[in-house]
């Protein structure tokens, strides 16, 4: 079963607003990372925070993490068609040395030109 | 730099049949994890290495297996074929140590099973 979940599963904006994605998960974490998939293709990595983190920025986006809510937001701020694809969380919940990445079913973003 | 790098881009095979897959991580990166992504759901873990050992495996059959080369690339081998195997497999390579690091995805294998 995957630990994550997305919120919303899709979302669709116009160019210029922000758009908030959220990350929930179950169990504790190492770490948190978001990615970017287009249309089936490879991730891209966005931004990783780690457990005694609170915020990151990276540019547009913006990262939030709340451990004791167990959830995570991403915020992409002034939109561009340019980020149409998906927005997975990955949980790292490995333990003994392994890195292992439980994602969730990832929230579609729709940008509007 | 090079980012990861993976090989075949796709593969058509047929059920009972066996596939390699090939990766090559980030130069420097010691760590290399195998992925499966099926249509309309996120990545699932299937192995990681590191330093040619497994460090992890998920919840896949003995059909699944992987290994480590000296210079970090990576094989998984998918044996007897299913049509539920039918995916995009994900490589993601990482610094391995101190654990916990970023991981980079290449671009995956879109393996069909027919």
């Amino acid at each position: 079963s995957q630990q994550g979940e997305e919120d919303p599963q899709a979302l669709s904006i116009q160019e210029g607003e922000n758009a908030t994605m959220n990350c929930s998960y179950k169990t504790s974490i190492n770490n948190l990372q978001w990615y970017r998939q287009n249309s089936g293709r490879g991730l891209v990595h966005l931004i990783l925070i780690r457990s005694n983190e609170r915020e990151k920025h990276s540019g547009r986006l913006r990262v939030t993490l709340d451990t004791s809510k167990k959830s995570s937001s991403l915020l992409i701020t002034a939109s561009r068609a340019a980020d149409t694809a998906s927005y997975f969380c990955a949980t790292d919940v490995g333990g003994g040395g392994s890195e292992k990445l439980v994602f969730g079913k990832g929230t579609k973003l729709t940008v509007n030109p | 730099d090079a980012g990861v790098t993976q090989s075949p881009t796709h593969l058509i095979k047929t059920r009972g049949q066996q596939v390699t897959l090939r990766c090559s991580p980030i130069s420097g990166h010691k760590s290399v994890s195998w992925y499966q992504q099926v249509l309309g759901q996120g990545p699932q873990f299937i192995f990681q290495y590191y330093e040619k050992e497994e460090r992890g495996r998920g919840n896949f059959p003995d059909r699944f297996s992987a290994r480590q080369f000296p210079n970090y690339s990576s094989e998984l081998n998918v044996n007897a074929l299913l049509l539920g195997d039918s995916a995009l497999y994900l490589c993601a390579s990482s610094l391995g140590l101190p654990r916990g690091q970023e991981q980079f995805f290449g671009p995956g294998t879109r393996l069909t099973v027919l």
